[in-house]
């Protein structure tokens, strides 16, 4: 049983660029949250799906959206990247309808902004 | 937006001995409290979870302790082991899964 994947793994963007990540949560689970996580800190909340729609949504600006498919898979969109949008992209799925599923995260998107 | 404050920012301990890192939140509406590891290159994992309505849970080698009033918890890892050897976040939530907030993480490092 795969766990969450996400794609790609690393990727390097210059200023004003857009970019599209990507994140297919566990089997089973119907919710995926996505987080972004500087270097040396903690992962903060961009925004949650569920049912195709944003659920709940972080302190980030417009420029980040994202996206839920009738199979759960999400996308992350980010536009007009600024170089404090180097971070690492986690993606986490859970199970709405059981409140006991663990939050389980993927390994991640790095984005470099140069 | 960062209402979990983790101290410290690094630790290292013999094998063997016991680890402590601390919590403290300000929101009073979290009702869940979970700590997670994190190897390089990898995501956080769910290490081990508690409520506001116990003082203690433990699983293993690990313990949460957990002070209501003072709004504070805390992880012990006992008998550290060097694959401990990792990052560890606390983290609190309104509501399970939903808008997780993390402290900045400690940085483990259990020497041999």
């Amino acid at each position: 049983d795969a766990g969450v994947t996400q794609s790609p793994t690393h990727l390097i963007k210059t200023r004003g660029q857009q970019v599209t990540l990507r994140c297919s949560p566990k089997s089973g689970h119907d919710t995926v949250s996505w987080y972004q996580q500087a270097l040396g800190q903690g992962p903060q909340f961009i925004f949650q799906y569920y049912e195709e729609e944003e659920r709940q949504r972080g302190n980030f600006p417009d420029r980040f959206s994202g996206h839920q498919f009738p199979n759960y898979s999400s996308e992350l969109n980010v536009n007009a990247l600024l170089l404090g949008d180097s971070a690492l992209y986690l993606c986490a799925s859970s199970s709405l309808r059981s409140s006991n599923e663990k939050l389980f995260f993927g390994s991640g998107t790095q984005l470099s902004v140069l | 937006q960062q209402q979990v404050k983790q101290s410290p920012q690094s630790l290292i301990v013999q094998k063997g001995g016991i680890s402590i890192i601390n919590c403290a939140y300000e929101n009073t509406a979290f009702d869940y409290f979970p700590w997670y590891q994190q190897f390089p290159g990898k995501g956080p994992a769910l290490l081990i979870a508690i409520r506001p309505d116990v003082s203690e849970k433990k699983e293993g080698r690990f313990t949460i302790s957990f002070n209501k009033s003072a709004k504070q918890f805390s992880l012990h890892i006992m008998d550290s082991q060097p694959g401990d050897s990792a990052t560890y976040f606390c983290a609190a939530s309104l509501n399970d899964n939903n808008d997780m907030r993390f402290g900045a993480g400690t940085r483990l490092t259990v020497k041999p």
